[in-house]
């Protein structure tokens, strides 16, 4: 049974910190990863998506590498603003038909 | 574009009260559909999915069924609540026919059984 774990469970840095995320995952057949980031009381807003057969995806101040072989995921911000604070979530995509397997979350405060 | 949207956002409700959620999405055709459940101290857990009209997969056993009646339409029901059934849910759809595709969610919907 593939199980997704996030750490750390909790971050608190000062803006401008780059920082790094991770993500790890028990079965590495997968089809993708995901990270996503959650607003308090809010939904899912997709950040980054990475093919099984990709090494990383980079998006504005964001990049992501997948070490499949080895299950594992970081999440890179660079040059973090308080409004980076929020939750951050890894799933992976393991079924044909799209359902994801989520980690519990990094929740990421960034201080002024 | 596409747009996914979900009602109502925040539900109180009673102790064996029914349940109706409904998320219908807009700008796209045969999206799979899902729908999760975040519970406190929990990660996101798949509840349902569907590939299309009238095809549903439950993932775990629970009080809990789901229907699609109309292509972009997903509607998840009780018929009597129990308090376990608290948590945040969130709708999300996917393009079908494909694996690496992403998947988008709705805005959830707090419900809170008392």
């Amino acid at each position: 049974k593939q199980e997704v774990t996030q750490i750390p469970a909790a971050l608190s840095v000062p803006e401008g910190e780059n920082l790094v995320l991770n993500c790890s995952f028990t079965d590495s057949a997968i089809y993708n990863l995901q990270w996503f980031r959650q607003d308090p009381g809010k939904g899912l807003t997709s950040l980054l998506l990475i093919q099984s057969s990709q090494r990383e995806q980079t998006s504005g101040r964001l990049n992501a590498s997948l070490d499949k072989s080895s299950g594992r995921s970081t999440l890179y911000i660079a040059a973090s603003q308080p409004g980076d604070s929020a939750t951050y979530l890894c799933a992976v995509e393991q079924g044909s038909q799209g359902n994801l397997i989520f980690g519990k979350g990094t929740k990421l405060s960034v201080k002024p | 574009s596409q747009t996914i949207h979900q009602w109502p956002a925040t539900l109180v409700q009673p102790v064996g009260s029914p349940l109706s959620l409904e998320c219908t999405v807009e700008g796209t055709s045969n999206p799979n559909l899902y729908w999760y459940r975040q519970a406190a101290g929990r990660g996101l857990q798949l509840l349902f999915y569907s590939v299309g009209i009238g095809q549903i997969s439950s993932e775990v056993p629970q009080n809990l069924s789901a229907s699609r009646p109309q292509d972009r339409q997903f509607i998840l029901s009780s018929k009597k609540l129990l308090l376990s059934d608290s948590g945040f849910y969130l709708c999300a759809w996917g393009r079908a026919g494909t694996v690496n595709t992403e998947a988008f969610f709705g805005q959830g919907t707090r419900l809170t059984v008392v």
